[in-house]
């Protein structure tokens, strides 16, 4: 059982834009900033969101991320087939005094 | 360009040890907190432990604290995970990540390519 809670998949077709969520508590995403990772499978994770809603330099605007009190967005808009991945959030947690995942979410492009 | 490159990996018995190296380059490596990051068979990421920049300050999560080791050699840029009293449950990919700062709460930014650890008789 993760401390961050995500929908274990999600899909959409070319194009289109979807949203992966993840709910946490007051002492992770309620305190401190949330991050998104995208995992190929064989491949070492990405960062592809930090501090709630910046993108690194290499990361497409497609991708976006929010936060609203205890739960965090990351929206995709204009899937590819490329996108196909599984989607992890993070953030550190004041209360266990370390990182948390959510269980990751596995998006399949249609 | 900042590189990760994991290793030391591979089979052990069940109560054994094995100690995991992280060789880095690319950035100031004494004033960057880094972590353990492990991924089991089909499973999702699971924090292991954390070194803070400058102090050295470490955390660790539960299912490791007291048994796992998290060290660093400046000198050599290197990142260490010393791991005792193995089990079935310790089986799973190894990931050192860099964190965006000296502290431990900077996201991880750059990840190493991972280092298979199979804990079994």
């Amino acid at each position: 059982q993760s401390v961050l809670t995500q929908p274990p998949s999600a899909s959409g077709t070319p194009g289109q834009r979807v949203t992966i969520s993840c709910s946490g508590g007051s002492f992770n995403i309620g305190d401190n900033y949330i991050y998104f990772y995208q995992q190929i499978p064989g491949s070492a994770p990405k960062l592809l969101i930090y501090r709630n809603d910046q993108r690194p330099s290499g990361v497409p605007d497609r991708f976006s991320g929010s936060k609203s009190g205890t739960s965090a967005s990351l929206a995709i808009s204009g899937l590819r087939s490329e996108d196909e991945a599984h989607y992890y959030c993070a953030a550190w947690d004041d209360s266990l005094r370390g990182w948390v995942f959510g269980g990751g979410t596995k998006l399949t492009v249609l | 360009e900042v590189q990760l490159v994991d290793s030391g990996g591979g089979l052990v018995q069940p109560g054994g040890s094995l100690t995991l190296s992280c060789s880095t380059s690319g950035f100031t490596f004494g004033s960057s907190a880094m972590s353990w990051v492990r991924q089991a068979p089909g499973k999702g990421l699971n924090w292991v432990s954390t070194i803070t920049g400058g102090a050295g300050d470490t955390y660790y999560s539960d299912s490791v604290k007291g048994r796992f080791t998290i060290l660093r050699d400046k000198s050599k840029n290197t990142l260490y995970l010393q791991m005792l009293s193995l089990t079935a449950e310790d089986t799973a990919l190894y990931f050192c990540a860099r964190q965006g700062g000296g502290g431990p709460f900077d996201g991880f930014d750059f990840w190493g390519q991972g280092t298979m650890v199979t804990v079994s008789s």
